[in-house]
């Protein structure tokens, strides 16, 4: 069975530091990983996708990367904004006739001005 | 990119009564859309894949005669919740793949908060 763990639960940090969200998964097989962004109350926003091939993405101050081999993913906020605070998901589609999306915990980031 | 409604964005609801939920991908078609659950300050948890022109797949536990699915074109599906009780209030979330493929991007709606009085 897939689990998505994500760490930390909760961060704090101030504006402008550069921060390391953390995602790990417990099957290899995956089709692709996502890493998606939520508001509170509102629904999700994708930020970036990894397919299984590729090892990063990036997009704007956005980074994220997939080890699938050691079950890992990092998402790397570079200059945080107090707009960053929100609370980050990272889901896998497993590799299986299901295609279905397993979501982490989340990290919820708060960025103090 | 894509975009995922989702009507009404907010119910209350007194216990014992149904409540319809729609999900719409507005400007893609979606054969397939998913339904989850939110829970305050968790994961969202998935309920079922709807699926276009067939029955929706459930996942363990969720129990389908309460939880109705009807995936209608391929524009809409609907979640009806039956005879709702105040644990059935939550967060509900639907999602569609834009490409035909559940290994694409998925678009997720904004949500609806249904609350059981």
């Amino acid at each position: 069975k897939q689990e998505v763990t994500q760490i930390p639960a909760a961060l704090s940090v101030p504006e402008g530091e550069n921060l390391v969200l953390n995602c790990s998964f417990t099957d290899s097989a995956i089709y692709n990983l996502q890493w998606f962004r939520q508001d509170p109350g509102k629904g999700l926003t994708s930020l970036l996708l990894i397919q299984s091939s590729q090892r990063e993405q990036t997009s704007g101050r956005l980074n994220a990367s997939l080890d699938k081999s050691s079950g890992r993913s990092t998402l790397y906020i570079a200059a945080s904004q107090p707009g960053d605070s929100a609370t980050y998901l990272c889901a896998v589609i497993r590799m299986d006739s299901s295609y279905k999306l397993i979501f982490g915990s989340g990290t919820r980031l708060l960025v103090r001005p | 990119g894509a975009v995922v409604s989702q009507h009404p964005s907010w119910v209350i609801c007194k216990s014992g009564t149904s409540v319809k939920i729609e999900c719409r991908s507005l400007d893609f078609q979606a054969t397939t859309m998913f339904w989850y659950r939110q829970f305050p300050k968790q994961s969202l948890m998935l309920m079922a894949t709807s699926n276009e022109g067939s029955k929706a797949t459930y996942e363990q536990g969720v129990e389908k005669d309460k939880f109705l699915i009807n995936h209608a074109s391929l524009t809409l599906s609907t979640l009806t919740v039956t005879s709702a009780h105040p644990e059935d209030s939550s967060f509900y979330i639907c999602s569609a793949p834009t490409a035909g493929s559940s290994t694409d991007t998925q678009y997720f709606g904004p949500g609806t908060r249904l609350t059981v009085l």
